[in-house]
């Protein structure tokens, strides 16, 4: 009964590859996010979405895509990784988005760029 | 200046006793805040909002002070399970032109038996 679930919640992979962190919420809420948090802890928001529509997009190398099927799912894949782009993913929702919404967060996924 | 500062400590409190961290924020149309917790290696959950009068939760005093543009949070009483790091959250202007959540650093609380 997971409100928020990631996957992979572990992720290891070669520079250059290209990879997906998936995300769904059971909430049904309408808002989704995508942050990064890096190894210094600052948590900075990439993307939102609001029943399948960009909301948010913040300076974000364009091999960041996020995609949205339908308003459960928010899916981000990354083209190309590169070192820099180790950190923990985190996915949040929120049931409207307006901004006095509650976040909820999911596990997070740790993505390691050897 | 950044968005939003906080001490990024740690601060290491006996446990029973009274601790209290601020946070600065730079945009003064800013108009919601939070306070977040994120235990290790876990996500970040919603601990209290900030109201302009102040609230309290049980052991958890917010504040807001908007002529400094400081929010501050207390923790009275302190217990062993209150040790994790605490994000302070404003809203700022995004990209897009609409609103954002931004986060600062957090600040790492130990409470030590």
């Amino acid at each position: 009964d997971t409100a928020v679930s990631q996957t992979p919640k572990y992720l290891v992979t070669q520079m250059g590859n290209d990879k997906s962190i998936k995300c769904e919420q059971n909430l049904g809420h309408d808002t989704m996010y995508w942050y990064k948090q890096d190894s210094k802890k600052f948590l900075k928001i990439m993307f939102s979405y609001n029943n399948k529509e960009l909301i948010i997009n913040e300076t974000v190398p364009n091999r960041f895509s996020p995609k949205s099927p339908d308003k459960a799912h928010l899916n981000l894949h990354i083209n190309s990784l590169e070192l820099g782009d180790s950190a923990v993913y985190f996915c949040a929702s929120s049931q409207f988005g307006v901004l006095t919404d509650t976040q909820y967060f999911g596990p997070g996924t740790r993505l390691t760029v050897l | 200046r950044k968005e939003v500062e906080q001490d990024p400590g740690p601060f290491n409190v006996p446990e029973g006793a009274t601790v209290a961290f601020n946070c600065t924020y730079s945009n003064s149309a800013s108009q919601s805040f939070f306070w977040y917790r994120q235990d290790c290696r876990k996500e970040p959950k919603l601990l209290m909002s900030v109201y302009s009068s102040g609230n309290e939760d049980g052991r958890f005093t917010a504040q807001l002070n908007r002529a400094s543009q400081y929010i501050s949070l207390l923790i009275r009483d302190s217990k062993l399970s209150d040790s994790a790091t605490y994000l302070c959250v404003v809203n700022v202007k995004s990209n897009f032109g609409n609103e954002k959540l931004t986060f600062g650093t957090g600040t790492r609380l130990t409470i030590i038996p």
